[in-house]
């Protein structure tokens, strides 16, 4: 079974300073997808960015963007200039032929 | 809005007790999935559903049992309910796989708390 590993309970910024995320994952396919997800308070769901494992350029969303690099199995996520709204919950998720597994998450604080 | 409906939103009962949680997918999802969130942890996979047919079972419990009915809805039945039961329950879909509808994303319901006193 593929397993997701988020190394960082916790992780905390400063408001307008950068921060990354790490996610590492187990798996003998080569073609997946990877996700992250956000979960304020409010427990909803919420999709930051996603990255499909044939393409080797990293995902960009707005402030969030990736590092993928795949034959590590490393899956890292960048927030720029962090806001107060980004202090969340973050799930690393690996997902092939529909199957959707998380990591453990990786709290979020953001200073003012 | 994800267009996952879940209900019921909160739902409270004692240990022992029986109770079905119930989420309608997207329009055209296919695939339905089932999630257990504990207090601050993360999402442990139950079940899932494609198109009525169980496609994969992660770590649920015997006493939990999950169905997806023809017209694509899902029931999660949890019965001799335990304290340790309380929990974040997410239901989740997905377009069908290999279609150009599907974008690999899980889309996540608003989830059904349940509390067992």
């Amino acid at each position: 079974a593929q397993t997701v590993t988020q190394s960082q309970p916790e992780m905390s910024v400063q408001e307008a300073e950068t921060v990354t995320l790490s996610c590492t994952y187990d798996t003998s396919e080569s073609d997946y997808y990877l996700f992250w997800y956000k979960q304020p308070p409010s427990r909803q769901m919420i999709l930051v960015i996603r990255q499909e494992a044939y393409k080797q350029q990293n995902a960009t969303e707005n402030r969030f963007s990736v590092n993928f690099q795949k034959a590590a199995k490393s899956f890292s996520l960048k927030i720029s200039d962090s806001q107060l709204g980004d202090a969340a919950m973050y799930f690393c998720a690996y997902m092939r032929n529909n199957d959707m597994r998380f990591g453990a998450g990786t709290r979020l604080t953001v200073k003012p | 809005d994800s267009g996952v409906t879940q209900t019921p939103k909160h739902l409270i009962t004692a240990t022992g007790q029986r109770v079905t949680l119930r989420c309608s997918p997207r329009s055209g999802d296919l695939s339905v999935y089932w999630y257990q969130q504990s207090l601050d942890q993360g999402l442990q996979f139950l079940i899932q559903y494609y198109n009525g047919e169980e496609r994969a079972k992660g770590n649920i419990l015997e006493r939990f049992s999950a169905q997806q009915f023809p017209d694509l809805h899902s029931e999660l039945n949890l019965s001799s309910l335990e304290l340790g039961d309380s929990a974040l329950y997410f239901c989740a879909s997905s377009g069908p796989t290999g279609g150009h509808t599907n974008t690999g994303e899980l889309f996540f319901g608003e989830g059904s708390r349940l509390t067992v006193l």
